[in-house]
């Protein structure tokens, strides 16, 4: 099946610094992307939706200016948390889906797990 | 509004069946998903349904019916491992997921 990879798999970082998230679709093209977050005990959130070549659009409640969506080509978008705070700390998880009309399924990255100190 | 339910929790006998309910009401609706989630893990795809009927896949089960806003998802012969979170989600018009909150399956020996 469709594989999508997520980059990197943990991070621990300071304060205030920023870190990047990658999802990478391996094996098929993605126009759209999703960017989720989890926090423990709860389910999955929808941040934002990364469309190639295009602004992301975020759901209500997410700061745009502090989660920057870059969806560059059709394989790859990049989720950067600036800033980061301890209240960031979470589950982020991307998926990706075909770039057809009939495809339903959605592919998951690993998710990448974000502590900050 | 949009919303998705679905049990909190569910126990279950190892070797027997359990069936995870889903009702959902959304604006459009292209699909239904189910997807186990591990604790700590990224959930994985189990079941899409958009048809009306069951859907069957080796232990795993899923049914839609859509003029009732219903799905379930049936596991057979339950082994420890199945223990996990069950999601439900809707793919809406406009082909974002809805999430439900999800059932904690307990699998007891």
């Amino acid at each position: 099946g469709a594989v999508v990879s997520q980059h990197p798999s943990w991070v621990i970082c300071k304060s205030g610094t920023s870190v990047k998230i990658e999802c990478r679709s391996l094996d098929f093209q993605a126009t759209t992307m999703f960017w989720y977050r989890q926090f423990p005990k709860q389910s999955l959130m929808l941040m934002a939706t990364s469309n190639e070549g295009s602004k992301a659009t975020y759901e209500q409640g997410v700061e745009k200016d502090k989660f920057l969506i870059n969806h560059a080509s059709l394989t790859l978008s990049t989720l950067t948390v600036t800033s980061a705070h301890p209240e960031d700390s979470s589950f982020y998880i991307c998926s990706a889906r075909e770039a057809r009309l009939d495809a339903g399924e959605l592919f998951f990255g690993e998710g990448s797990r974000l502590t900050v100190l | 509004g949009q919303n998705i339910d679905q049990p909190t929790e569910m126990t279950a006998t190892e070797g027997a069946i359990v069936q995870i309910n889903c009702t959902y009401q959304t604006s459009g609706f292209n699909g239904l998903f189910w997807y186990q989630q591990h604790a700590g893990e990224a959930p994985t795809f189990l079941s899409y349904n958009v048809l009306d009927g069951l859907e069957e896949k080796g232990r795993f089960s899923s049914f839609l019916s859509r003029s009732k806003g219903y799905s379930y998802l049936l596991l057979k012969e339950l082994q420890m491992k199945d223990s996990a979170s069950y999601l439900c989600a809707v793919m809406g018009s406009n082909y974002q997921l809805i999430w439900g909150a999800g059932t904690k399956l307990i699998i007891k020996p």
